[in-house]
């Protein structure tokens, strides 16, 4: 079974530009989440998607914006670039049900420098 | 605001000595805390994990300790191994939604 794959592994930007960054889950999960990862502040949560709705939101500029698939897969955006914005975008998907806790499955994240 | 705290951010333990990372939380409500396991140029992975309604989980050599009065949490890893030198994050989860410590960078020495 194929694990979450996310493209595109490395990318750099400068400040003011966009980016795009995807994730395939497991074939089956419905769920799809994103964090950033940054050196000290370890995993912040960004959002996640279930059968294409956002149910959870965390603490982030509305720069920061994603989107799902009916097929699953997810897409998160970042306008306007800042050099704050340079960390490791972590894709994880779940299987589990509304209200429920299920286990999260990482991908191997897309590092963003922004110069 | 930190939802987890965790600690200590680095750790050096020898080969065959024990490792212990803690952790707090704040909010009751979380329901469901497991530990991450990340080697460098990889996505974190679930190592082991314990609900509220339990105050130990041993899986092999990890078992995670679990206080729900003190709001605590830790993960001992008996009989270190250099193949455990890896970050370990401990999350705390109420629904969908998670929250993760800032991670501790363990190194086991040979």
């Amino acid at each position: 079974k194929a694990g979450v794959t996310q493209t595109p592994r490395y990318l750099i930007k400068t400040r003011g530009q966009q980016v795009t960054l995807s994730c395939s889950p497991i074939s089956g999960h419905r769920s799809v989440s994103w964090y950033q990862q940054t050196p000290g502040q370890g995993l912040q949560f960004l959002f996640e998607y279930f059968s294409e709705t956002q149910r959870n939101k965390g603490n982030f500029p509305g720069r920061f914006s994603g989107r799902q698939f009916s097929n699953s897969r997810s897409e998160m955006n970042v306008s306007t670039l800042e050099l704050g914005d340079s960390a490791l975008y972590l894709c994880a998907s779940s299987l589990n049900a509304l209200g429920t806790t299920g286990e999260l499955f990482f991908g191997e994240g897309s590092r963003l420098t922004v110069l | 605001q930190q939802q987890v705290k965790q600690s200590p951010q680095s750790l050096i333990v020898q080969k065959g000595g024990i490792s212990i990372i803690n952790c707090a939380y704040e909010n009751t409500a979380f329901d469901y805390f497991p530990w991450y396991q990340q080697f460098p140029g990889k996505g974190p992975a679930l190592l082991i994990a314990i609900r509220p309604d339990v105050s130990e989980k041993k899986e092999g050599r990890f078992t995670i300790s679990f206080n729900k009065s003190a709001k605590q949490f830790s993960l001992h890893i008996m009989d270190s191994q250099p193949g455990d030198s890896a970050t370990y994050f401990c999350a705390a989860s109420m629904g969908n939604q998670f929250y993760f410590g800032t991670g501790t960078s363990l190194t086991v020495i040979p």
